[in-house]
């Protein structure tokens, strides 16, 4: 079953802005990933953040974890025609390498 | 230097045939995974080999069956195909099957006609 639901489904944003994405999913977890990926590519490990952590930075990447309300965010700060692409949350519960993918943000950053 | 690499990048091929997606990683990797991305983007995994060992095997037709024979490759071969099996298939590596990064192929965009 499908473990994550990103909101929103699309964003368009002029260059410049920031972006925030949502994650929420249901069981508990290891550990929650961000992915990117560009259109006909293969998907970018971004960011890693753990069930015990709260926020991260990675450049202009700041992700959150609530795992009270079992939920993540993505912001991507002053935004890049190249930071156009689609944005998957990922989460761990087994330690098996099973990762349970949402349905992605797709990104559109217009010059 | 690809760190994973898949061939072929398209496949287009007629219902009720044979055929093999091949994966190849040179990170030195234990384990490899692969994924189906369906055309609403949705990606589930299918199954994973830590050192030529199946250690995830999910809901899967048993049509799909993952071939390792070495621990830098995992090839999956599909029988009988049909159309439901048009999909883009990504193959990932990471460190070993507790390890957090998964790194991906460019995938192999399947069309079944």
């Amino acid at each position: 079953s499908q473990q994550g639901e990103e909101d929103p489904q699309a964003l368009s944003i002029q260059e410049g802005e920031n972006a925030t994405m949502n994650c929420s999913y249901k069981t508990s977890i290891n550990n929650l990933q961000w992915y990117r990926q560009n259109s006909g590519r293969g998907l970018v490990h971004l960011i890693l953040i753990r069930s015990n952590e709260r926020e991260k930075h990675s450049g202009r990447l700041r992700v959150t974890l609530d795992t009270s309300k079992k939920s993540s965010s993505l912001l991507i700060t002053a935004s890049r025609a190249a930071d156009t692409a689609s944005y998957f949350c990922a989460t761990d519960s087994s330690n098996t390498g099973k990762l349970i993918f949402g349905q992605g943000t797709t990104l559109q950053v217009k010059p | 230097d690809t760190a994973v690499s898949q061939t072929p990048k398209y496949l287009v091929t007629q219902m009720g045939n044979d055929k093999s997606i091949k994966c190849e990683q040179n990170l030195g990797h234990d384990t490899m995974y692969w994924y189906k991305q369906d055309s609403k983007k949705f990606l589930k995994i299918m199954f994973s080999y830590n050192n030529k060992e199946l250690i995830i095997n999910e809901t899967v037709p048993n049509r799909f069956s993952p071939k390792s024979p070495d621990k830098a490759h995992l090839n999956l071969h599909i029988n009988s195909l049909e159309l439901g099996d048009s999909a883009v298939y990504f193959c990932a590596s990471s460190q070993d099957y507790s390890t957090d990064t998964q790194y991906f192929g460019p995938g192999t965009r399947l069309t079944v006609l």
